[in-house]
């Protein structure tokens, strides 16, 4: 069945670094392809998303590109803040069948350091 | 804010009890999502429902129902409760299903299940 896999944290970083948290994804069609974030004690937030190949999603400062190529979809940002401390899960849905549900990944506990 | 509201915001209750979880969708969305989000599965689909009607399963127990009422608000039933269902239930929602795939749920804060 579709999955996805995103690498495991947590990632500690300092203020101003370069971030990025790869994910890669199995899916039988066209998925949609989504990042979404959980700050402490908060639910889920989207961050930002892509629907067909080579689609990039931004936003705040977010970026990522839908590879279907490579079945990868990594989250990139070019200086992280103290406030992107967060959970970044990433997911997909349109697996073809009757329902949009989303399929997360294990979720990537980011920290960063003033 | 989302615009999707769920109650209670945390719930401790005790094993082979009953519990009822609500879930108000945003204001014209159709499709309502349940996960469970716990240590051990991460984060995993429920039920859905679209307009009263359920949609589709996926890692749900027998024990946890789920319906949508008229006014489209959805209420998760989860009994006999064990240990193991200790867990945040997330509630999502969608304007509705689009062809293609795309979908974006908006998530609710979700409710903190304790099971002592």
């Amino acid at each position: 069945g579709n999955s996805v896999t995103q690498m495991e944290g947590p990632v500690t970083l300092s203020e101003e670094a370069f971030l990025t948290i790869n994910c890669t994804y199995t899916a039988t069609g066209y998925p949609s392809l989504f990042w979404y974030v959980q700050y402490p004690g908060e639910g889920l937030q989207l961050l930002l998303k892509a629907t067909k190949a080579d689609d990039k999603g931004s936003n705040k400062g977010f970026e990522a590109t839908y590879r279907k190529e490579t079945t990868s979809f990594h989250l990139e940002k070019g200086s992280v803040q103290v406030s992107d401390s967060a959970v970044y899960f990433c997911a997909l849905s349109g697996d073809g069948g009757a329902t949009n549900k989303l399929i997360f990944g294990t979720g990537t506990l980011l920290a960063v350091q003033p | 804010d989302s615009g999707v509201t769920q109650t209670p915001k945390h719930l401790i209750t005790a094993t082979g009890q009953r519990v009822t979880l609500r879930c108000s969708p945003r204001s014209g969305d159709l499709s309502v999502y349940w996960y469970q989000q716990s240590l051990d599965q991460g984060l995993q689909f429920l039920i859905q429902y679209y307009n009263g009607e359920e949609r589709a399963k996926g890692n749900i127990l027998e024990r946890f129902s789920a319906q949508q009422f008229p006014d489209l608000h959805s209420e998760l039933n989860l009994s006999s409760l064990e240990l193991g269902d200790s867990a945040l239930y997330f509630c999502a929602s969608s304007v509705r299903q689009l062809a293609g795939g795309y979908n974006e749920q908006f998530f609710g804060p979700g409710t903190r299940l304790t099971v002592l």
